[in-house]
């Protein structure tokens, strides 16, 4: 199976910070990644998919970047709405799996 | 709009059955492949089971800790995908979304509000 390792697993951050959380695959999986976020109570939501490719509806303060191994989710200015729980996701091979994820919370 | 809307979750003893279903409406159903994704309390989430559909067969696919134990399936015509859980373990205790992988990138790109399964004595 294919791991992903996020890191930072925790990240404490104020309104208007740059953020960057890293997401590295246990092998390459090219360039079938996404991003979600998770807020408490809630359904996770897709941000990003093929590693840099904006869902439609999502703020383009987020964007995301890599490819193989190594993968980027950044945040270019948090808003009060952004503090949750994000994931990435490959889905280049079965089974398709998750990272542990990175809880976002506000400094 | 699109909505997925699950049921059938509930308290189980340790070796019991459950059935899950999903109601999906606002798409063309059968043209989607489909998804079951699990979150124990507390933890992060962890893909279970895809159907696939029409176009690709309805094959189907697994994660190794339920395989051979859940069956999924689909009702094109009544828009609904099913999670048959048998001889449940305690560590499948969890909330199980139903999702939708968009036709064109086969990511999840709507989730359910999802269904509480708990397996205890």
């Amino acid at each position: 199976d294919i791991q992903l390792t996020q890191s930072p697993s925790f990240l404490s951050a104020s309104v208007g910070d740059r953020v960057t959380i890293t997401c590295r695959a246990s092998q390459g999986v090219s360039n079938y990644l996404a991003w979600y976020q998770q807020k408490p109570g809630k359904a996770p939501r897709l941000l990003i998919y093929a590693a840099s490719s904006l869902q439609s509806g999502v703020p383009s303060r987020f964007s995301g970047s890599g490819s193989g191994t190594e993968f980027t989710l950044t945040i270019s200015s948090l808003q009060p709405e952004d503090f949750a729980t994000y994931y990435c996701q490959q889905v280049n091979l079965y089974p398709i799996t998750f990272g542990q994820g990175t809880r976002l919370e506000i400094k | 709009e699109v909505q997925l809307v699950e049921s059938g979750g509930g308290l189980v003893q340790p070796g019991g059955s459950l059935r899950l279903s999903c109601a999906a409406s606002g798409f063309k159903f059968s043209d989607h492949y489909m998804d079951w994704v699990r979150q124990a309390p507390g933890r992060g989430l962890e893909w279970v089971a895809r159907s696939r559909n029409k176009a690709s067969s309805y094959t189907t696919e697994y994660a190794a800790s339920v395989k051979g134990r859940f069956t999924i399936s689909r009702d094109d015509p009544k828009n609904s995908l099913y999670l048959q859980m048998n001889s449940l373990k305690t560590e499948d205790t969890a909330v199980y979304y139903c999702t939708r992988s968009s036709s064109s990138t086969r990511y999840f790109d709507y989730w359910g509000q999802g269904t509480l399964v708990t397996v205890s004595s």
